[in-house]
Formats: C-alpha cells, sequence, structure tokens
C-alpha cells in the first residue's frame, strides 16, 4: 500500500460526458501527479501541482484540468469524454519537487468512455 | 526533449535464468534514473534508483548502474522467479525545481516454473 487512494476504481461512461477522479496524496507529500496510461501511448505524464500551484504540464489535452486544493488532495476532471480517453489514470505523490524524488502511485481509476 | 528507450515485450524466462532489460535515455544535464514496476492490477511502484553517473541501485535482487557515457540504465537480476512477472518501465526525471518524469514504454516480463 503507498499511501496515496484514488476513486472511483471503475468509471463507465458515455461520450460528451463529464467525469472527475479524485486523489489524496501520502500523508505529508506536497506534490501530485497525474499520468494517463493506454495500451496504444504507454504512460503519459499529464500535470503536477505542488502544494496548491500547478507546477508542470505535460501532454494533458485542453478538455482535461486539474487542480489541487488547500488539504491538498487533487482532482483531475475530464469533459467532452471521448472513446479515445478510455485508459488507467495514475495518481503519484511526492513529498517535494526534486528531480531525484520517488514517486508513489495510487492503484489509477480506469476510465471506459462508452 | 527527454526520451526513455526501453525494449518491447514480453520477455518470457524460465525461473532462475537471467535477466536483462535495456534502457536508453537521451536527456539534457544529469538526470535521476529509475526503474518501476507494475505488478498485475496495480500501481507502479518503485524498485530501485540512481541520481548520479557511476550510481548503482539495487532492491529485491535487481540491480542498474547509471552509465552516463552510453545514457544507459540496464537493469538486471541473476535468477528471477514466477512472483517477479511484472512490466518494468525505466524513467528519468530531471534536475532542477520540477519533476517531468519521462517513463519508457514498459516491458513485460513472464517467468514460467
Amino acid at each position: 500500500d503507498s499511501g496515496v487512494t484514488q476513486t472511483p476504481k471503475h468509471l463507465i461512461t458515455a461520450t460528451g460526458q463529464r467525469v472527475t477522479l479524485r486523489c489524496s496524496p501520502r500523508s505529508g507529500d506536497l506534490s501530485v501527479y497525474w499520468y494517463q496510461q493506454s495500451l496504444d501511448q504507454g504512460l503519459q505524464f499529464l500535470i503536477q501541482y505542488y502544494n496548491g500551484e500547478e507546477r508542470a504540464k505535460g501532454n494533458i489535452l485542453e478538455r482535461f484540468s486539474a487542480q489541487q486544493f488547500p488539504d491538498l488532495h487533487s482532482e483531475l476532471n475530464l469533459s467532452s469524454l471521448e472513446l479515445g480517453d478510455s485508459a488507467l489514470y495514475f495518481c503519484a505523490s511526492s513529498p517535494n519537487t526534486g528531480g531525484e524524488e520517488t514517486q508513489y502511485f495510487g492503484p489509477g481509476t480506469r476510465l471506459l468512455v462508452l | 526533449g527527454d526520451s526513455v528507450t526501453q525494449m518491447e515485450g514480453p520477455v518470457t524466462l524460465s525461473e532462475e535464468a537471467f535477466l536483462t532489460i535495456n534502457c536508453t535515455y537521451t536527456a539534457t544535464g544529469y538526470p535521476s534514473l529509475f526503474w518501476y514496476v507494475q505488478y498485475p492490477g496495480e500501481g507502479l511502484q518503485l524498485l530501485l534508483k540512481a541520481t548520479k553517473a557511476d550510481d548503482k541501485g539495487s532492491n529485491k535482487g535487481f540491480e542498474a548502474t547509471y552509465r552516463k557515457e552510453t545514457t544507459s540504465f540496464h537493469l538486471e537480476k541473476g535468477s528471477v522467479q514466477v512472483s517477479d512477472s511484472a512490466v518494468y518501465f525505466c524513467a528519468l526525471s530531471p534536475r532542477g525545481g520540477y519533476q517531468k518524469v519521462t517513463f519508457g514504454i514498459g516491458t513485460k516480463l513472464q517467468v514460467i516454473p
């Protein structure tokens, strides 16, 4: 158990809909990262938040947005969903934001868009 | 930009065989290098890491050495077990005040008894 929790575990929805994925980092970790894992794209970094502020951005679509709240939990919002958004979405956390830090991954949310 | 290249799987080995999974990288400066492992149905977890040239990371019998001259971080284990069956990801992270980890495509290892 990494100490990172993600809800829900599974999500089935339809094209055009909007969903929110939630992540609670390990106790004391200030950084939260979001990743998308799909069969054809592998593991793609989406976005990082550090202590409530956006810190780094990866291959995140404009239809996707995220935020980190004062209690450090984070939400990833996916809107106007398309079939190709079906994937595993992982959240990870680390104590600060140093490049040498280990990231601790949650169990993931499996999203299926029908 | 930064990139990580690792051998595509799947790799199938018999129990007690020697394992090598190759990983090479392209990055500016001196990144930190990682191997993460993903067991079926779980999230990724750190297997080992190295933060500077010639460092050797090791854990659970796995080893990898940071080779700056060949920009490589190959994963090795002398004798694999069935329980090592998983997907292995090589990754790098630049130095500096932010962490934008770049992962390789992942190599699936299947160990058969």
